[in-house]
């Protein structure tokens, strides 16, 4: 059984452009949620999608954005990147949603690093 | 929510010992917590996770004991083994939230 491919493992980008990572869940899970992870903030949640809808969205501007294909697959976007957005973003997901507080299996990241 | 945190930021123990990581967590609701290791250059990896419910369950040279009266989440591996080293975070959530709340990490380092 496959985990959690997430495309691409690495990216740089220029400040201003915008950028969009692939996530792709276990098969079977419908949940899908992003964090992204930095040495300084640790794991901050962003958002989270069940059946397509977002769920629930963390603290961050509204320059990230995601969306759940009806497969389950979920991408996000950062426009406008700025240098603070260089992080690994990681996708985890499981069978239900977290609120139902079941198993979470991440991803291997994607890394960004915007110059 | 509320904040996860960890009482020690690097662990280091010797091949073959036990370790213990431990874990404090403010948020009184939450009722689910996971234990996760990280190492250089991957993503969190799944070790165990425990309901409020249980004081403790074991997996595979883990326990995972919960302490409910004083907030407290620990991590035991028994007999450590250099591939154990990594940054290991505990997460908490409480049923209806719809994230995990994470802590800041603890480095282990084995030594063979």
């Amino acid at each position: 059984k496959a985990g959690v491919t997430q495309t691409p493992r690495y990216l740089i980008k220029t400040r201003g452009q915008q950028v969009t990572l692939s996530c792709s869940p276990i098969s079977g899970h419908r949940s899908v949620s992003w964090y992204q992870q930095t040495p300084g903030q640790g794991l901050q949640f962003l958002f989270e999608y069940f059946s397509e809808t977002q769920r629930n969205k963390g603290n961050f501007p509204g320059r990230f954005s995601g969306r759940q294909f009806s497969n389950s697959r979920s991408e996000m976007n950062v426009s406008t990147l700025e240098l603070g957005d260089s992080a690994l973003y990681l996708c985890a997901s499981s069978l239900a949603p977290a609120a139902a507080n079941t198993e979470a299996f991440f991803g291997q990241g994607t890394r960004l690093t915007v110059v | 929510g509320e904040s996860v945190g960890l009482h020690l930021p690097t662990l280091s123990v010797q091949e073959g010992d036990n370790s213990i990581i431990n874990c404090a967590y403010s948020n009184s609701a939450s009722d689910y917590f996971i234990w996760y290791k990280q190492e250089s250059g991957k993503g969190p990896q799944f070790i165990i996770d425990i309901r409020s419910n249980m004081d403790k369950r074991q997996g595979q040279r883990v326990t995972v004991l919960l302490n409910k009266t004083v907030k407290h989440l620990s991590l035991q591996i028994a007999a450590t083994q250099p591939g154990d080293s990594a940054v290991y975070f505990c997460a908490e959530n409480a049923s209806g939230y719809s994230t995990l709340t994470f802590g800041k990490g603890t480095m282990l380092l084995v030594s063979p």
